[in-house]
């Protein structure tokens, strides 16, 4: 069965460095998507994106956040200059629609410490 | 502001019981539902949508009531394995943007021997 793929799987960084998040979403999904997970909190939307732009985005996602579909199969997530409240799981999904029949997959994440 | 408000538990069940849990969601434009589970430091995974006339997969019976603004997932004949954090996850669908679903904390079930 296809997969989202992310790397790494585990970053750690110090706070004011730049990191780039990669995933590989499914290969014939059209709708890609960012979320975080603070340890023990729920689940955060951060980013939508379709048709090479940002569809969605909520109020987390703010100008030290970009995202990015450099080719064909990739799709990156930068924080420019990481804070220690960065420190969370990253999960990229895709989709093959924005539908309610078109559930998200989710990659199987990336832990960003920030120190 | 959208909010989907979950139980966190932990629901300590005994195996072969049957568990049901609750989530409320305050957007009322809500339109797809969907029930996903997360086990420790793993990605959710989508276990069923919820459709509004209420659907089943096997052992997990998902429904809904839009006028009352909550979802339920029951679990019948519970096995170990069930034992994991379940995820009530609502979307928008504003109509061809591609909505960010808003997800509950969880609720937290422990299957016992």
């Amino acid at each position: 069965e296809p997969e989202v793929t992310q790397t790494p799987s585990h970053q750690v960084t110090q706070m004011g460095q730049e990191v780039i998040l990669r995933c590989v979403p499914i290969s014939n999904h059209l709708y890609f998507y960012w979320y975080r997970q603070i340890l023990g909190q729920k689940v955060e939307f951060l980013v939508s994106f379709y048709n090479n732009e940002i569809s969605e985005k909520s109020e987390i996602f703010d100008d030290q956040f970009s995202v990015e579909r450099p080719d064909g199969s990739n799709f990156t997530l930068k924080i420019r200059s990481t804070k220690l409240e960065d420190s969370a799981m990253y999960f990229c999904a895709s989709s093959v629609g924005s539908s309610y029949n078109s559930p998200l997959h989710f990659g199987n994440g990336t832990r960003l410490t920030v120190t | 502001r959208k909010e989907v408000e979950q139980d966190p538990g932990p629901f300590n069940v005994p195996e072969g019981a049957t568990v049901a849990f609750n989530c409320t969601y305050s957007n009322s434009a809500s339109q797809s539902f969907f029930w996903y589970r997360q086990d420790c430091r793993k990605e959710p995974k989508l276990l069923m949508s919820v459709y509004s006339s209420g659907n089943e997969d096997g052992r997990f019976t998902a429904q809904l009531n839009r006028a009352s603004q909550y979802i339920s997932l029951l679990i019948r004949d519970s096995k170990l394995s069930d034992s994991a954090t379940y995820l009530c996850v609502v979307k928008a669908d504003s109509g061809g943007g591609a909505d960010g679903l808003t997800f509950g904390k969880g609720t937290h079930l422990i299957i016992q021997p």
